[in-house]
């Protein structure tokens, strides 16, 4: 299994400023993705980033406000950008190695407080 | 995405009982599955997967029945521990690898 790390692990931030969450896994690995976890509440899948080429992005999420990096096998970052309270939540990286019908494994979560 | 849900949002079961959580799924070609458990301030954890072209699969003290059929997932734990006292995911694979996730059931043991 894969082990994730995510930086920073909470945070509060000002309402119009941008927060970048860095996903570190400690081995290649192909499929690395973003999810949003309101409190309370299941998760949901906010991009697939992929290496060498721009992320793919779910309906009702945009790169705009989202922007995510993958520069290499064992990295990626999502920047939320020009928060606002609605922001708040919880974001997870995921990682797997790839291919149909392979486990993906979480990082932590990062919790964001937006005021 | 998929619509994933779960019949229960809570569970409450006595210690050494054993413990049924069910979750249904909308999308027929979806051909893996797999539940995550997740405590409080951690991310969810890998528990027991299966593929679609099984109908069950065994773990330590858990076990999970697939069908097709009726597009319905299901994770029995045997003899709850106070321990087992999470949030239960269950998940859909679909074709890109993305997973998409039920909205989960809380599992409070009483010891």
């Amino acid at each position: 299994s894969a082990v994730i790390s995510q930086k920073p692990s909470r945070d509060i931030c000002q309402r119009g400023t941008s927060l970048t969450i860095q996903c570190q896994v400690d081995s290649q690995v192909t499929m690395m993705f973003w999810y949003r976890q309101q409190p309370g509440q299941s998760l949901t899948l906010i991009a697939t980033a992929n290496q060498g080429s721009e992320a793919t992005y779910e309906s009702g999420f945009v790169i705009d406000k989202f922007p995510i990096s993958r520069p290499n096998l064992t990295f990626s970052t999502l920047t939320v950008s020009n928060m606002s309270p609605e922001d708040s939540s919880i974001y997870l990286c995921s990682a797997g190695p790839g291919g149909t019908e392979e486990t993906q494994y979480f990082g932590p979560g990062t919790r964001l407080l937006v005021l | 995405g998929e619509s994933v849900g779960l019949h229960l949002p809570t569970l409450s079961v006595q210690e050494g009982d054993n413990s049924i959580i069910n979750c249904a799924y909308s999308n027929s070609a979806s051909d893996y599955f797999i539940w995550y458990k997740q405590e409080s301030g951690k991310g969810p954890q890998f528990i027991i997967d299966i593929r679609s072209n099984m109908d069950k699969r065994q773990g330590q003290r858990v076990t999970v029945l697939l069908n097709k059929t009726v597009k319905h997932l299901s994770l029995q734990i045997a003899a709850t521990q106070p321990g087992d006292s999470a949030v239960y995911f269950c998940a859909e694979n679909t074709v890109g690898n993305q997973f998409y996730f039920g909205t989960g059931t809380s599992l409070t043991v009483i010891p």
